[in-house]
């Protein structure tokens, strides 16, 4: 059965960086996009951005495509979220979500999620 | 972007059907027939219920049901059930390989 097995919890300081992993495990990391969507305490879903591992090219949400970097590692079949210059509104938990292709193209179906990270940015 | 439009909640009673609404715009809902839902309990990770705007993933009950109209799209409950009661997300693609969420929508069953 596949799974997207997320990094552990993290604590930071306001203007350093976080970087969450999300790794497939039990099945291909090939034919799929990984979106990355994050969830502040009592507030909605929030799209981040996603990656085609196959062509390895991000797209960003506008207010974040300053501060966030989406690669992925298809030798690994790992893909990774950075956040830099972490804000107190940037605690949340951050989930990565896979979305197979059709044709070469996310089809918008995030069907499998990661157990999600809590990131608290705090000092 | 904004994120699209969802009513902050709706109930029934069990066995009644409800409707959520999701309300884009011409550069999202209105482009794309790529528009999916999420149901998340609480504390729970969000679970794909309706893609590519009407289809229903495999195991998912066919009590759920999508459909797009212009602008907005809506998803259906037919039968509520205890159960039902969580929080629904719709998301629509947006161009240029970018996606939006709506504002949720909490569930009662009374």
């Amino acid at each position: 059965q596949v799974q997207l097995v997320q990094s552990g919890a993290e604590v930071k300081m306001p203007g350093s960086s976080v970087k969450v992993s999300c790794k497939t495990s039990g099945g291909t990391f090939t034919n799929y996009a990984v979106h990355w969507v994050r969830q502040a305490p009592g507030q909605g879903l929030e799209w981040m951005g996603g990656v085609i591992p196959m062509f390895g090219t991000p797209n960003y949400a506008d207010n974040l495509q300053d501060r966030v970097t989406i690669t992925a590692d298809e030798s690994t079949s790992t893909a990774y979220m950075e956040l830099n210059s972490l804000r107190s509104e940037d605690t949340a938990v951050y989930y990565c979500a896979r979305d197979p292709l059709d044709q070469l193209a996310p089809r918008g179906a995030f069907e499998i999620w990661g157990q999600g990270t809590s990131v608290t940015v705090s000092s | 972007q904004s994120a699209l439009a969802q009513p902050a909640s709706v109930s029934g009673s069990p066995g009644q059907s409800i409707t959520i609404s999701c309300t884009g715009t011409r550069s999202d809902i209105g482009s794309y027939n790529v528009v999916s839902w999420y149901q998340q309990h609480p504390g729970k990770v969000p679970k794909l219920i309706i893609f590519e705007t009407s289809e229903r993933p495999s195991g998912v009950s066919n009590r759920f049901s999508g459909s797009k109209s212009g602008n907005t799209a809506s998803l259906t409950i037919s039968g509520l059930q205890a159960e039902d009661q969580a929080d629904y997300y719709c998301c629509s693609y947006a161009g240029s390989g970018t996606y939006l969420f709506g504002t949720g929508t909490k569930v009662t069953a009374l």
